[in-house]
């Protein structure tokens, strides 16, 4: 059964830095490439950044590039971004997506962790 | 950047309805669209791919249409568990977007 599960959110500063993590099995993960998407009420659904299944290309939206940065670990099954100079409006529910085929294409997507920026 | 619209934002409908929502592009994305059903509380889940290709396990009421710019997800027969918000998304190009949603009800 493909899992993708989704950890490290909370409560941090305005400033301050989280590590989001995405742990996938039942399926071959250093053959996909994935994504992190994030939910809010007020914008929707908004992609964040992609990388490829060597990460050798990586890619982000505006609004989080230089602040945000995705990796993968294959052996371990993992994906992960890092997130620095945390804002408000950056509070959201982040997922992480697995791509089918073509880059953005994604099939599945995690439950889902939540991130509250806030003093 | 493609940016994506969907009309109607929210559609009223019964069991046993056909309904059509409507996806439009900002500029050409060619076929590069997915069709997305999301529930209260869960992940959005894939219906369809490349604008018209059914995803494994999708029932076949679930249909996609069009390229371009302007696309349109099909439900005939609608089931109770179709009441559900319906998202756009297209791939065509980075950065990826989405459309702000089509809620049944």
């Amino acid at each position: 059964e493909v899992q993708l599960v989704e950890s490290g959110g909370g409560l941090v500063k305005p400033g301050g830095s989280l590590r989001l993590s995405c742990a996938a099995s039942g399926f071959p993960f250093s053959s996909y490439s994935m994504n992190w998407i994030r939910q809010t009420p007020e914008k929707g659904l908004e992609w964040l950044s992609y990388i490829n299944w060597n990460s050798g290309d990586t890619r982000y939206a505006d609004s989080v590039r230089g602040r945000f940065t995705i990796s993968r670990d294959n052996a371990r099954g993992s994906l992960y971004l890092q997130m620095n100079s945390l804002r408000a409006d950056d509070s959201a529910l982040y997922y992480c997506a697995r791509d089918k085929g073509s880059a953005g294409n994604s099939d599945f997507w995690g439950q889902g962790t939540l991130v509250t920026v806030s003093s | 950047d493609a940016q994506m619209t969907q009309s109607p934002s929210t559609l009223s409908a019964s069991v046993g309805d056909s309904i059509t929502i409507s996806c439009r592009a900002s500029h050409n994305i060619h076929n590069w669209l997915a069709w997305y059903q999301q529930k209260p509380g869960k992940a959005p889940k894939l219906l369809i791919y490349l604008a018209s290709n059914l995803e494994s396990g999708v029932p076949s009421r679930f249909g996609g249409s069009g390229s371009g710019t302007e696309f349109s997800l099909t439900i005939s027969s609608l089931q109770p568990d179709d009441f559900a918000t319906y998202y756009c998304h297209q791939y065509n190009n980075f950065p990826f977007t989405f459309g702000p949603g089509t809620k049944v009800d």
